[in-house]
């Protein structure tokens, strides 16, 4: 069985301030990771991913996040925030060895305030 | 380039009702996979289609609702009689093989 938490429901961070939003993961085999973000309303948009290699990935807007095994975390990060980047953040995982279907966290409000 | 194209967009049914949802993947995407959210809920694994097959089902109720993916044409998500606890928004992503989901907008069903 594969699961997901993300801890906070909700981050709150002042505009031009590092952001990180916390996901830690369970899974049996190798972890595939990814973010994606949702704007009210909205589908999921996808962010970054890890499959393999380094442990720090970059992904769209300025987004960025940094795979610890030891930590089964995959924290999601940016240097700056912006009021755009108010949204609702969710992290997922799937088995790298087994079925597609991703298991979702049960995501992170994000508000920048200005 | 479009994306993954769902409709409608917002659907309302009375109890009872049939709900039919529909998936267009993104160009060259071959696998198809349906999650439902609710309120305040990340998002939950239903079902994983192929083209003309269904390859893993193990999140789908049991009872009304089924999945298909004809050859031609779009995915199909279809809830028979439906009821207010199936109130929520329905997800489609569509992937090449073994890659990055990408989602569309959702249809929101409601059931009154």
């Amino acid at each position: 069985a594969q699961s997901v938490a993300q801890p906070e429901d909700q981050v709150n961070v002042a505009e031009g301030n590092p952001l990180t939003v916390k996901c830690t993961y369970s899974v049996s085999g190798n972890p595939y990771l990814f973010w994606y973000v949702q704007y009210p309303n909205r589908g999921l948009q996808f962010l970054l991913k890890y499959i393999t290699g380094d442990n720090l990935v970059k992904g769209s807007y300025g987004f960025e996040a940094e795979f610890n095994k030891s930590q089964t975390s995959f924290h999601l990060k940016k240097p700056s925030a912006l009021v755009s980047d108010s949204a609702l953040y969710f992290c997922a995982v799937r088995d790298g060895a087994g079925s597609y279907q991703l298991t979702f966290g049960k995501g992170t409000k994000l508000s920048v305030i200005p | 380039n479009a994306g993954v194209m769902q409709n409608p967009r917002h659907l309302v049914r009375r109890r009872g009702q049939e709900a039919r949802l529909r998936c267009s993947p993104m160009k060259g995407h071959s696998h198809v996979y349906w999650y439902r959210q609710l309120p305040e809920e990340g998002l939950k694994f239903m079902v994983y289609l192929q083209k003309e097959n269904i390859i893993d089902e193990s999140g789908m109720p049991k009872e009304r609702f089924s999945a298909e993916f004809p050859k031609e044409g779009p995915s199909i998500l279809r809830i028979q009689q439906v009821v207010r606890g199936d109130s929520a928004a329905y997800f489609c992503a569509s992937s090449s093989e073994g890659d990055t989901q990408y989602f569309g907008p959702g249809t929101r069903l409601t059931v009154l």
